[in-house]
């Protein structure tokens, strides 16, 4: 079957840097999206990665290994207004997205 | 004005009822997306819809149907709400022509069952 696994929650502090990691087994492999998601709101997109290696794009950025089914998202001068929920879903064989079920970032003083 | 615009944006309704949720965009794609969120799950797929005379089920379609009107407007029907549909509802849109081809949201209907 196919699935994504990412931590249900992370906390850290005003200022510092995160990495949010998400491990992924789908039936094929066309491209690895990441989406911000605040309470109650639409998910935006963040960043996508389908060759391996790390994009940057300003405070964010998102890394992949496609040998390891494996990406993280890392935030750095985390900002209070990052506190939100990280998404992470891979296009599978069929240009499908499949979802983790997020991860909630709380992001304290 | 957003470029995916669901209606309504909230909905109570009572267990048997029929509900219509509606999806239009301004974006010009052709695919078009109903996906449900429930807490601690991720979004599911509920019906997908490649073009206008192309109609797919996703993971969990049972008990919904879909109509896509226009290239611009694609509906989600509950036929007799269940509350086990309550649930935050979102339409989504892609081209897959362009680059990335991520999809875009709407600002979600949170549907209640009672």
């Amino acid at each position: 079957g196919q699935n994504i696994d990412q931590p249900t929650e992370m906390t850290a502090t005003e200022g510092a840097i995160v990495q949010i990691n998400c491990t992924y087994q789908t039936s094929g492999f066309n491209g690895l999206f990441w989406y911000q998601q605040h309470a109650g709101e639409a998910p935006t997109f963040l960043s996508y990665n389908v060759l391996d290696g790390l994009e940057e794009k300003g405070r964010f950025s998102s890394f992949l290994s496609r040998s390891k089914g494996y990406s993280y998202l890392l935030l750095k001068e985390l900002q209070m207004k990052d506190s939100a929920s990280y998404l992470c879903a891979v296009r599978d064989s069929n240009y499908q997205l499949i979802w983790g079920a997020g991860t909630k970032l709380i992001i304290k003083p | 004005d957003a470029d995916v615009t669901q209606t309504p944006r909230n909905r109570i309704t009572k267990t048997g009822k029929r509900i219509m949720l509606e999806c239009s965009q301004t974006k010009g794609h052709d695919r078009m997306y109903w996906y449900r969120q429930d807490p601690g799950l991720g979004l599911r797929l509920i019906y997908y819809s490649f073009d206008v005379k192309d109609i797919n089920k996703g993971e969990i379609s049972d008990g919904y149907s879909v109509s896509r009107q226009a290239q611009a407007k694609f509906s989600l029907s509950l036929e007799s709400a269940i509350p086990n549909q309550t649930a935050l509802y979102f339409c989504a849109t892609s081209d897959p022509g362009q680059g990335g081809a991520e999809a875009f949201f709407g600002q979600g209907t949170r549907l209640t069952v009672v």
